[in-house]
């Protein structure tokens, strides 16, 4: 069964430093989104991503943050200056079309910002 | 008026009972309702979901009931199993409007006692 997959699965950094999570939607979606999950906290919804541009995005998503889909394959979710307080599971989500209901999730990446 | 309630934040039932986990939202332009399932480590699986044009929706053990003047959904699972043990989210999404995000619920930490 396709499946969501994202690299790395755990990332460590310092602060301030910049950090690319990287997510291979299934191949025929076109919707893609990332959400974030604090350590005991509820999923939080960052951005979506539609026919290469952003359909929407949560005040979470500042200009820190930037999303890209470099190629036919990858989606990426960049931080430019990370602080303490991104430390979060990363999850990336794609569903086949635009307003398609379900969204399918990769395991997440656990970025560590110290 | 995002926000979905979730309760009970952790729920313990044993092998065989029935585990009721209850959200309530007031946003009335969310027309789409999905229950997640996550095991640690992993990200939030789809296990089912609902349009608001029907009260209840079956798939196996696990039914939705909706109650749309109340705003409230519900996730019953049926004959509890110890492999339900997870965390369970509920969420919603304006999906008319054009609008594909989800806004989840806090979880329920489930734990099926054998």
């Amino acid at each position: 069964e396709p499946e969501v997959t994202q690299t790395p699965s755990h990332q460590v950094t310092q602060m301030g430093q910049e950090v690319i999570l990287r997510c291979v939607p299934i191949s025929n979606h076109l919707y893609f989104y990332w959400y974030r999950q604090i350590l005991g906290q509820k999923v939080e919804f960052l951005v979506s991503f539609y026919n290469n541009e952003i359909s929407e995005k949560s005040e979470i998503f500042d200009d820190q943050f930037s999303v890209e889909r470099p190629d036919g394959s990858n989606f990426t979710l960049k931080i430019r200056s990370t602080k303490l307080e991104d430390s979060a599971m990363y999850f990336c989500a794609s569903s086949e079309r635009h307003l398609q209901e379900t969204q399918y999730f990769g395991p997440g990446t656990r970025l560590l910002v110290l | 008026q995002q926000q979905v309630k979730q309760s009970p934040q952790s729920l313990i039932v044993q092998k065989g009972g029935i585990s009721i986990i209850n959200c309530a939202y007031e946003n009335t332009a969310f027309d789409y309702f999905p229950w997640y399932q996550q095991f640690p480590g992993k990200g939030p699986a789809l296990l089912i979901a609902i349009r608001p044009d029907v009260s209840e929706k079956k798939e196996g053990r696990f039914t939705i009931s909706f109650n749309k003047s109340a705003k409230q959904f519900s996730l019953h699972i049926m004959d509890s199993q110890p492999g339900d043990s997870a965390t369970y989210f509920c969420a919603a999404s304006p999906l008319s409007g054009g609008y594909n995000k989800l806004i989840f619920g806090a979880g329920t930490r489930l734990a099926v006692h054998p």
